[in-house]
């Protein structure tokens, strides 16, 4: 059970948009603490996508997008590549644990 | 071109004890704090450990604390990660990876650069 919620799974169309969605609670995302994204593609190391909540690494493209809001944080991506097919996995840091903490991850399938 | 070389997985009895090393290329070692992540088979990822760019201060999950030890030779640019009382529970792949220089303490940054991974099975 991990501390920050993703959905286990998403899927769309080429050329359409999905949203992947990461939960946490007041002692992480809702108490202000960074959310992060990763990408990690079949048999491969995790590649961040995201940092700081909205921000993107230089190469990586304006097609993924991150936000937040209270308790929760969101990665979406805009004009779904057959590429993209890949786990998500959305990072924080909880206080209460005193411990980094990710989502149990995303798949994208693209159909 | 950064790199991370990770080494010294491989099958070890529950109990035992394993060493873990992550060769650093690419980039200025001693300026960037460095962590220790894994993911079981076919599992998310888990954070296990973070240390400072100086070596002088290090973090740990609480499901290692006490039985994973993170250090780090600047000198040579390498990361360690010494794992002792090792349980079938620590059975997964660990990814040395680099941490963003954004500001703000350690362990809230993301992830910018990531190795390979090297498997570390714990069985009898």
């Amino acid at each position: 059970q991990s501390v920050l919620t993703q959905p286990p799974s998403v899927s769309g169309a080429p050329g359409q948009r999905v949203t992947i969605s990461c939960t946490g609670s007041t002692s992480n995302i809702g108490s202000g603490f960074d959310v992060h994204w990763y990408q990690q593609l079949p048999g491969t190391a995790p590649k961040v996508l995201i940092f700081g909540n909205t921000n993107r690494p230089s190469g990586v493209p304006d097609r993924f997008s991150g936000s937040k809001s209270g308790t929760s944080a969101s990665l979406a991506i805009t004009g779904l590549q057959a590429e993209d097919e890949a786990d998500y996995y959305c990072q924080s840091y909880d206080s209460s644990l005193s411990d980094v903490v990710f989502g149990g991850g995303t798949k994208v399938t693209v159909l | 071109e950064v790199q991370l070389l990770e080494s010294g997985g491989g099958l070890v009895q529950p109990g035992g004890s394993l060493r873990l090393s992550c060769a650093a290329s690419g980039f200025a070692f001693s300026t960037y704090a460095m962590s220790w992540v894994r993911q079981a088979p076919g599992k998310g990822l888990e954070w296990v450990s973070d240390i400072s760019e100086s070596g002088r201060n290090t973090y740990h999950a609480g499901s290692v604390k006490g039985r994973f030890t993170i250090s780090r030779d600047n000198s040579k640019n390498i990361l360690f990660l010494q794992m002792n009382s090792l349980r079938a529970e620590d059975t997964a792949v660990y990814y040395c990876a680099r941490d963003m220089i954004v500001g703000g303490h350690i362990v809230l940054v993301a992830r910018d650069a990531w190795g390979q991974g090297t498997l570390v099975t714990v069985s009898s």
